[in-house]
């Protein structure tokens, strides 16, 4: 069983749709939850990082982390074609017992159609 | 925000040649860099954590003979893919932390090889 599971998808929405985007994963020592966007051949940029359980709002993006459940989402409101992508869900334990390597699921590519 | 550069951003080369990589924290000090590879469709995997100054560490199944990491600076890293082979083909990917308890990575642009 891998670390860190994410459906790769792909996933397609008309724009305006609301986007659920999710991760499962097994280690409950992670605490630090971030995803990332990745466009066609280029690096991934840090769109949220959450600490611990709980929601976090920047702008369109909602992070929700769950840890009893070990899951994770990424919400898009108002889904723009500029918003079509790779999104990886990353985690990591940040602790000096739990380490500090950073786990990425593998992806979920995002098409928002016009 | 904190910017990580790469160059080349890509490389065609011929079977058997060594190809370098660089990655550089252009507006923080990187105390640790990481290196990743990436393949079509799947996520990213990490090759080797550097901290400056140091010796790499390599992850199970990376050689280290193959794929060579200097650190010589906080801003800068290198990796050097030796006598490269048509399978070394790949993603290539940096990353940098600013260091302290919220280590955030963040990537450079990636460097796409292709060897002949």
């Amino acid at each position: 069983q891998k670390e860190v599971e994410q459906d790769p998808g792909p996933l397609s929405v008309p724009e305006g749709a609301i986007v659920s985007l999710n991760c499962t994963y097994s280690n409950s020592a992670f605490q630090y939850f971030m995803w990332y966007r990745q466009y066609s051949r280029k690096g991934p940029e840090l769109l949220m990082y959450t600490y611990s359980s709980g929601n976090k709002e920047d702008g369109r993006f909602t992070a929700q982390v769950d840890k009893s459940s070990k899951y994770i989402s990424l919400f898009i409101r108002d889904s723009q074609p500029s918003d079509s992508a790779t999104y990886l869900c990353a985690m990591s334990p940040r602790s000096n017992t739990g380490g500090f390597k950073t786990i990425f699921g593998a992806g979920t590519r995002l098409f928002v159609k016009a | 925000g904190a910017v990580v550069s790469q160059h080349p951003s890509r490389v065609i080369c011929k079977s058997g040649t060594s190809v370098k990589i660089e990655c550089r924290s252009l507006d923080f000090q990187a105390t640790t860099m990481f290196w990743y590879r990436q393949f079509p469709k799947q996520s990213l995997m990490l090759m080797a954590t550097s901290n400056e100054g140091s010796k790499a560490t390599y992850e199970q199944g990376v050689e280290k003979d193959k794929f060579l990491i200097n650190h010589a600076s906080l801003t800068l890293s290198t990796l050097t893919v030796t006598s490269a082979h048509p399978e070394d083909s790949s993603f290539y990917i940096c990353s940098a932390t600013t260091g302290g308890f919220e280590e955030t990575q963040y990537f450079g642009p990636g460097t796409r090889l292709l060897v002949l």
